[in-house]
């Protein structure tokens, strides 16, 4: 068990809906990061919050944001689904941005 | 921007043998991360080794080891005595060190490697 817990695990919805996965990380860790892992584009990086702030932004679609709360889970909100974002999305925390990230269990977002 | 290279979309082994998993990086940093990722059926992301590039001597968590060679970018796997629980996707990454970047602290993935361990 890493620390990091994600929920749901698993998530189906049609096209064009919007969804929120959450992600609390582990105790301590200032930093959140989420990825997405889908079977043609791999593993992308798509936004570090540190502390509650943006930190850095990766391959992340305009229909996708994310936030950090003061309580420092995040969350990533995904509208405008499309088949395409049929992935695995995966959270990690850090104490910062020099120590091993660590991953939650994933959520699996299916798109229909 | 950085890249990391997988070669290797698959390999297999027999159980108890040891088997190479390569991978390649392209950086212009000096300062810099690497590391090994298992993902098994379970999807869980699992750090196996981390590899500080100012460190010149090769990093070993038990059975597993890496070959690190900085001027050719260069961090391949090595993997001991195999077991049937060593099946799963690996993943080579890399991670800036440099404080203040906007690359600072994200991972950078392989394509992965599928090992497969027979008995």
């Amino acid at each position: 068990d890493s620390g990091v817990t994600q929920t749901p695990k698993h998530l189906i919805t049609a096209t064009g809906q919007r969804v929120t996965l959450r992600c609390s990380p582990r105790s301590g860790d200032l930093s959140v990061y989420w990825y997405q892992q889908s079977l043609d584009q791999g593993l992308q990086f798509l936004i570090q919050y540190y502390n509650g702030e943006e930190r850095a932004k990766g391959n992340i679609l305009e229909r996708f944001s994310a936030q950090q709360f003061p309580d420092l889970h995040s969350e990533l909100n995904l509208s405008s689904l499309e088949l395409g974002d049929s992935a695995l999305y995966f959270c990690a925390s850090s104490e910062g941005g020099a120590t091993e990230a660590f991953f939650g269990q994933g959520t699996r977002l299916t798109v229909v | 921007a950085q890249t990391v290279t997988q070669s290797q979309p698959e390999m297999s082994v027999q159980e108890a043998e040891t088997v190479t998993l390569s991978c390649t990086y392209d950086t212009s940093e000096s300062d810099y991360y690497l590391f090994w990722y298992k993902q098994p059926p379970s999807r869980q992301m699992i750090l196996v080794i981390r590899q500080e590039a100012y460190k010149q001597q090769n990093a070993t968590e038990n059975r597993f080891s890496v070959n690190f060679q900085k001027a050719a970018k260069s961090f391949s796997l090595k993997i001991s005595d195999s077991q049937l629980g060593d099946a799963a996707m690996y993943f080579c990454a890399y991670r800036s060190a440099h404080a203040g970047g906007t690359s600072y602290g994200k991972l950078t993935f392989g394509q992965g490697t599928i090992l497969t361990v027979h008995p």
